[in-house]
């Protein structure tokens, strides 16, 4: 089968680093994204590793080890507004051609004054 | 740059109607098109994928014939949920991947459905 296990929660406070790990189980391979998903709003677009090592995006950074099959979000200088769903997705190849992703369960982040 | 839009972001329909939803990628072409169903609370869940011009390509479990997908042009997709049912209710998103960025999947705001 597929899967992505994320944790469910985390909790941290304002200025503070947080990781959120992502492991994951796919019949094919293309590439991890992270996305961010705010309460009763859609998706939006973080970060896409398709190889191996360390992107940053301003204060979100995404790291990824294909032998490892891991992957994790680092976001930095945590604000408020942080606070959110983020997911883990991977890229893999559709049996009848094309991409499709497939979603972690989402990490709901919590972010304390 | 790289905006998705969805109609209507919310429905109310009575069990039985059918039930369409627009999704439309403004500023770029859409090769592929994708739709999603969400729970409260919970993960994406892919539905199915649509390639312009060509018929979609349904996940395993999902009704062909009760959530039809129109892939018409390369800035539009409907879905159309057909006989809807209570259970139907659900957060329904679309995202659009262009020529351009193939490594980026732009959503559209959802449609909430609520059927009753």
């Amino acid at each position: 089968g597929q899967s992505l296990e994320q944790p469910s929660e985390v909790t941290a406070v304002e200025g503070a680093i947080v990781q959120i790990n992502c492991t994951y189980q796919t019949s094919g391979f293309y590439g991890l994204s992270w996305y961010q998903q705010h309460d009763g709003g859609a998706p939006t677009f973080l970060s896409y590793n398709a190889l191996d090592g360390l992107e940053e995006t301003g204060r979100f950074s995404s790291f990824l080890s294909r032998s490892d099959s891991y992957g994790y979000l680092l976001l930095q200088e945590l604000q408020m507004k942080d606070s959110a769903s983020y997911f883990c997705a991977v890229r893999d190849w559709a049996p009848t051609g094309g991409f499709k992703t497939i979603f972690g369960a989402g990490t709901r982040l919590f972010v304390k004054a | 740059g790289a905006v998705v839009s969805q109609h209507p972001s919310r429905v109310i329909c009575k069990s039985g109607t059918s039930v369409k939803i627009e999704c439309r990628s403004l500023d770029f072409q859409a090769t592929t098109m994708f739709w999603y169903r969400q729970f409260p609370k919970q993960s994406l869940m892919l539905m199915a994928t649509s390639n312009e011009g060509s018929k979609a390509t349904y996940e395993q479990g999902v009704e062909k014939d009760k959530f039809l997908i129109n892939h018409a042009s390369l800035t539009l997709s409907t879905l159309t949920v057909t006989s809807a049912h209570p259970e139907d209710s659900s957060f329904y998103i679309c995202s659009a991947m262009g020529e351009v960025s193939t490594d980026t999947q732009y959503f559209g705001p959802g449609t909430r459905l609520t059927v009753l």
